[in-house]
């Protein structure tokens, strides 16, 4: 079965300044794909970045990057330039190869001035 | 950018209650998925479908039945709602080739009296 993990509840961060939130997952299927996603303050969920596992570097798109370690089974997401709108929940997911999605718990971003 | 809509955004229903939630994607998808969302628990996966006709167990069924319809309507049924099943419903759904990334609606917020 899947599994995804956060571990971090919440984390709280300066303003300009780099935040890294950890993700766990388990899985058997040999190729799958890799989340995160984010849940603005309105409840709307956002697609932000991905990472196919076959795939050696790291994905990064704008000031979101990920930091992907296949043998710990570990997809970090990488923040940097931190903006009070980045604010949030944080999701990491994962689909195997039956189509599911499944996701962790969440972390929840704040972003001080 | 795909669009999934969501009805009603909120529902208020009695103990033993019968409930409906619908979900309408227009762009042709493949796979739809209904989520709840509970604190501390992240997004767990109820029921999802790969077309008309067909239905997918999640991982927590109970209570919850679902039918795809057609290729963009996908309802959730509550028959015999309970205090527990009080929660915020997503849809959500993915073309399952190549973007490989769920697209969600805005949720509704359900509560069993």
């Amino acid at each position: 079965a899947q599994k995804v993990t956060q571990t971090q509840t919440s984390i709280s961060v300066v303003e300009k300044t780099t935040v890294t939130m950890d993700c766990v997952y388990e899985t058997r299927d040999s190729s799958y794909f890799l989340f995160w996603y984010k849940q603005t303050a309105s409840g709307e969920i956002v697609f932000l970045i991905r990472q196919d596992s076959y795939k050696k570097e790291n994905a990064t798109v704008g000031h979101y990057s990920l930091n992907f370690q296949k043998p710990k089974s570990s997809i970090g997401l990488i923040i940097t330039a931190t903006q009070i709108e980045d604010s949030a929940v944080y999701f990491c997911a994962m689909r195997g190869g039956n189509y599911k999605y499944v996701f962790g718990a969440g972390t929840r971003l704040k972003v001080i001035a | 950018e795909a669009a999934v809509t969501q009805s009603p955004r909120n529902k208020v229903t009695v103990t033993g209650g019968n409930v409906t939630l619908s979900c309408r994607q227009t762009n042709s998808h493949n796979y739809m998925y209904w989520y709840r969302q509970d604190t501390g628990h992240g997004l767990r996966l109820i029921h999802y479908s790969y077309g008309a006709g067909n239905l997918q167990i999640g991982d927590v069924p109970d209570g919850y039945k679902a039918t795809r319809t057609t290729q963009e309507d996908f309802f959730l049924l509550l028959e015999l709602a309970s205090p527990s099943q009080t929660s915020l419903y997503f849809c959500a759904s993915s073309d399952g080739q190549g973007a490989e990334r769920l697209f969600f609606g805005h949720g509704t917020k359900l509560s069993v009296l």
